[in-house]
């Protein structure tokens, strides 16, 4: 069964410094892997997917994550933080295994992210 | 704008009542999904739709029901039968497994 570890469920950084929030996950299939950003009482938006295409992927907002198959790693960087950055943030694995067909996502279960000025 | 609407954005339950969260779409995707969101627990999946007049029991559908007959709506029903019912409830959407979901903005739900 497919499953992921976000390794930290806070993470505080300085304004204008980088960020790294940390993610492995455990897959049977081939996955696809993504990254979702929460703002308080919000919705999830989409900052990036990895498809099985280039093993580096740039999202939005400046955001971008690497693939490594070998350390089952998906870990997503920003190399300034700004204030607007502050949310929770998830690492999701996607697999095509739903009975009926279609795809499950799995939830890390979410890295706040504080940035202070 | 394309999207997905959830409604409404607040509600309140009573001990043994049922509500429905609405759930609709305007994006044209046949799969649609229902999740439950609680502290420190990520998102945790109650029942999904792949196709109009069917659906399928997620990992946590004890105490719900949901129905799809119409593609554009996917509306969740919290039964008496849910235990611990207060969380917050994100609807989803998608066209397929490499594009992602696209979610509502969600419904908080909260037993008075």
């Amino acid at each position: 069964a497919q499953s992921v570890t976000q390794l930290d469920s806070h993470v505080s950084v300085s304004e204008g410094t980088p960020v790294l929030l940390r993610c492995n996950y455990s897959s049977s299939y081939s996955p696809s892997l993504f990254w979702y950003v929460q703002h308080p009482n919000k919705g999830l938006q989409l900052l990036l997917k990895y498809t099985s295409a280039a093993t580096l992927v740039k999202g939005i907002n400046g955001f971008e994550a690497e693939f490594k198959k070998s350390e089952t790693s998906f870990h997503l960087t920003k190399p300034s933080a700004h204030m607007s950055d502050a949310a929770e943030y998830f690492c999701v694995v996607s697999d095509p295994i739903l009975t009926g067909g279609g795809n499950k996502l799995t939830f890390g279960t979410g890295t706040q992210l504080k940035v202070e000025l | 704008d394309g999207g997905i609407t959830q409604s409404p954005k607040y509600l309140f339950r009573k001990e043994g009542q049922n509500v429905t969260l609405s759930c609709e779409q305007n994006l044209n995707h046949d799969a649609m999904y229902w999740y439950r969101q609680d502290p420190g627990q990520g998102l945790r999946l109650i029942y999904y739709s792949q196709i109009v007049n069917d659906f399928q029991k997620g990992d946590i559908a004890e105490g719900y029901s949901v129905s799809r007959e119409k593609k554009e709506s996917f509306p969740l029903t919290v039964t008496s039968a849910q235990k611990n019912p207060t969380a917050f409830y994100l609807c989803a959407s998608s066209i397929g497994v490499d594009y992602g979901y696209t979610f509502g903005s969600g419904t908080r739900l909260t037993v008075v």
